[in-house]
């Protein structure tokens, strides 16, 4: 079955470390995106890419960066440069197409101590 | 520019009640809407979706029609189960940029 995966479901690190977040998707869309979420929260996006090799800023990208270097995998690294990086990470993929909504993960809680 | 606003939450309701969750958007052009539904600890999924005027969306027991003279799209659901206790987003997608933009989030609580 075609989906995506995100890993691992809970990620604890400490204050100061990189930490880099893995979403892989065998649906074939060109699109991807990183969503974070806070307790009670909507979501806001980070980062977005539209096709390998080229990604945008989403509205909170600082403290964030990203690849795209093949069409399955759009890896999120969470640098010592983000102030409060404890959250819930959602990513999705999408088809080019505005008829269709987004795939999303079951999600990467991340905990800084 | 793009936006998306739900009716403030959480929702609690006993079971078997009837649900409606409010949804009005502002957009360019002529946009998509969606449903989403996210469990706790979870990511979302879609639940039902609508692409023109006039459209009803439908699963699981809810509906939702794009009502372009209104600018809504209100979730609706006959009689709602404990089961559907979960925090419902209402999304839409613009044909200018092609990205999701989502509202904050209706929270539903059903008691049994």
């Amino acid at each position: 079955d075609g989906g995506i995966t995100q890993s691992p479901k809970y990620l604890f690190r400490k204050e100061g470390q990189n930490v880099t977040l893995s979403c892989e998707q065998n649906l074939n869309h060109d699109a991807m995106y990183w969503y974070r979420q806070d307790p009670g929260q909507g979501l806001r996006l980070i980062y977005y890419s539209q096709i390998v090799n080229d990604f945008q800023k989403g509205d909170i990208a600082e403290g964030y960066s990203v690849s795209r270097e093949k069409k399955e995998s759009f890896p999120l690294t969470v640098t010592s440069a983000q102030k409060n990086p404890t959250a819930f990470y959602l990513c999705a993929s999408s088809t080019g197409t505005d008829n269709y909504g987004y795939t999303f993960g079951s999600g990467t809680r991340l905990t800084v101590v | 520019g793009n936006s998306v606003t739900q009716m403030e939450g959480p929702v609690t309701l006993s079971e078997e009640a009837f649900l409606t969750i409010n949804c009005t958007y502002t957009a360019t052009g002529y946009p998509s809407l969606f449903w989403y539904v996210q469990y706790p600890g979870e990511g979302l999924q879609l639940l039902l979706k609508a692409t023109k005027a006039d459209d009803k969306g439908s699963n699981k027991g809810f509906e939702a029609t794009y009502r372009k003279e209104t600018t809504s799209f209100h979730l609706e659901k006959g009689s709602v189960q404990v089961s559907d206790s979960a925090v419902y987003f209402c999304a839409l997608r613009a044909s200018n940029t092609g990205k999701l933009i989502f509202g904050q989030g209706t929270t539903l609580q059903v008691k049994p």
